[in-house]
């Protein structure tokens, strides 16, 4: 089983849209988690990191995380078509990240 | 804040040449180093990573030989591809770990380098 799973789509979605992106994880011995954006032949941008369960907003993003059940998702309110991209989510441990697959979102005008 | 600069962007060699990429970290102190390759579509590979004047540790399966990392100070790393063949292209991006509070990672744009 890997560290961090997550489904590498494509997501499809028309502008507008909620998306919902999810990873699950394990050993989750050190808790912060990281959702990074990349935009192809590009490096990964970081959008947010949290810590521990909860939510965590900033503009039309938001991070959640679920300790009980390993879950970690990212929503992306009022979707843009420059918001297609690759979103990855990443675990940290202390001496790396370890990332999921990677999900390839398009959002379509 | 938190930029990571990356050079060069992208390299063309002949097979059998050596290729130097830099990465640093402009406005923070970087006490980890970090360098991932990445084929198409697929996602980041850790290949080693580095602290400023210690050696590189490498992820199982990568070549210290061939991919010579050297952090010479808490801003600069560097990834030697040494010999490099046809096999060794691919998207090449480091990132920089201030270390606090959760290790967060910020990423450089990447060095695509084709071995002809």
């Amino acid at each position: 089983q890997k560290e961090v799973e997550q489904d590498p789509g494509p997501l499809s979605v028309p502008e507008g849209a909620i998306v919902s992106l999810n990873c699950t994880y394990s050993n989750s011995a050190f808790q912060y988690f990281m959702w990074y954006r990349q935009y192809s032949r590009k490096g990964p941008e970081l959008l947010m990191y949290t810590y521990s369960s909860g939510n965590k907003e900033d503009g039309r993003f938001t991070a959640q995380v679920d300790k009980s059940s390993k879950y970690i998702s990212l929503f992306i309110r009022d979707s843009q078509p420059s918001d297609s991209a690759t979103y990855l989510c990443a675990k940290s441990t202390p001496n790396k990240l370890v990332f999921g697959a990677g999900t390839i979102l398009r959002v379509k005008s | 804040g938190a930029v990571v600069s990356q050079h060069p962007s992208w390299v063309i060699c002949k097979s059998g040449t050596s290729v130097k990429i830099e990465c640093r970290s402009l406005d923070f102190q970087a006490t980890t180093m970090f360098w991932y390759r990445q084929f198409p579509k697929q996602s980041l590979m850790l290949m080693a990573t580095s602290n400023e004047g210690s050696k590189a540790t490498y992820e199982q399966g990568v070549e210290k030989d061939k991919f010579l990392i050297n952090h010479a100070s808490l801003t600069l790393s560097t990834l030697t591809v040494t010999s490099a063949h046809p096999e060794d292209s691919s998207f090449y991006i480091c990132s920089a770990a201030p270390g606090f509070p959760g290790n967060e990672q910020f990423f450089g744009p990447g060095t695509r380098l084709t071995v002809l």
